[in-house]
């Protein structure tokens, strides 16, 4: 079974641009997270999705990010325009139930913003 | 105060011993732990999850939970050096749908 996929695994952006990362979670899993990892500092949640619905999106750091899970598969997270603290690692996981169950993360995608 | 909070490390082993890792969470209605591994460049991975006070064992890792000192921790028995990684401990609110982590633990096996 395929576990939570990310692409693109790194990008290196210019201050300013758009960049859009999409998230595939594991099959069957109604719940997908965002987390985002900047430099020195914890993984911090951005927001989850249950199915296509925005559960908790109470992380977003502001309005320069847009997540969004069509259909209730897999989800983007757009940042525009990108800004230098912008940059870190961003993850998404996927759960098959709500309230505290294991949740299991793909390989991330490092943005650096220039 | 961090909501959670792990000693950055490093922390050296010998190749053979018991790795102890240790994280403490200030919010007292988290009901739900987890340890996750991350070598470096990849995803967190879930090697635990414990839920009740007490210990928990799976294979050579056992996660011990103590909710009214607030304490979970992570042994790691006949440690290889493939057990090299960053330790990640993350807890979630009673009802929560979102991990609070800590920011690791680098734990460091010597052959």
């Amino acid at each position: 079974e395929a576990g939570v996929t990310q692409f693109p695994s790194h990008s290196v952006i210019e201050k300013g641009q758009t960049v859009t990362l999409r998230c595939d979670p594991i099959s069957g899993h109604d719940n997908l997270y965002w987390y985002r990892r900047v430099m020195g500092k914890e993984i911090k949640f951005l927001l989850h999705f249950v199915k296509e619905s925005k559960q908790d999106e109470s992380g977003m750091p502001n309005n320069r990010f847009l997540a969004e899970r069509t259909g209730g598969t897999y989800s983007t997270l757009k940042v525009q325009p990108a800004e230098l603290e912008d940059s870190g690692v961003y993850f998404c996981a996927s759960s098959f139930r709500t309230g505290g169950t294991e949740a299991f993360f793909g390989q991330g995608t490092r943005l650096t913003v220039v | 105060q961090k909501e959670v909070e792990q000693n950055s490390g490093p922390l050296s082993v010998p190749e053979g011993a018991i790795a102890s890792l240790n994280c403490t969470y200030s919010d007292r209605v988290s009901q739900s732990f987890f340890w996750y591994r991350q070598y470096s460049g990849k995803s967190p991975e879930l090697i635990m999850s414990i839920y009740s006070n007490g210990d928990k064992e799976d294979g050579r890792f056992t996660a011990q939970l103590n909710k009214a000192s607030q304490y979970v921790s992570l042994l790691i028995r006949d440690s290889q050096p493939s057990d090299s990684a960053t330790y990640l401990c993350a807890v979630n609110r009673e009802g929560g749908n979102k991990l609070v982590f800590g920011a690791g633990t680098i734990l460091r096996v010597k052959s």
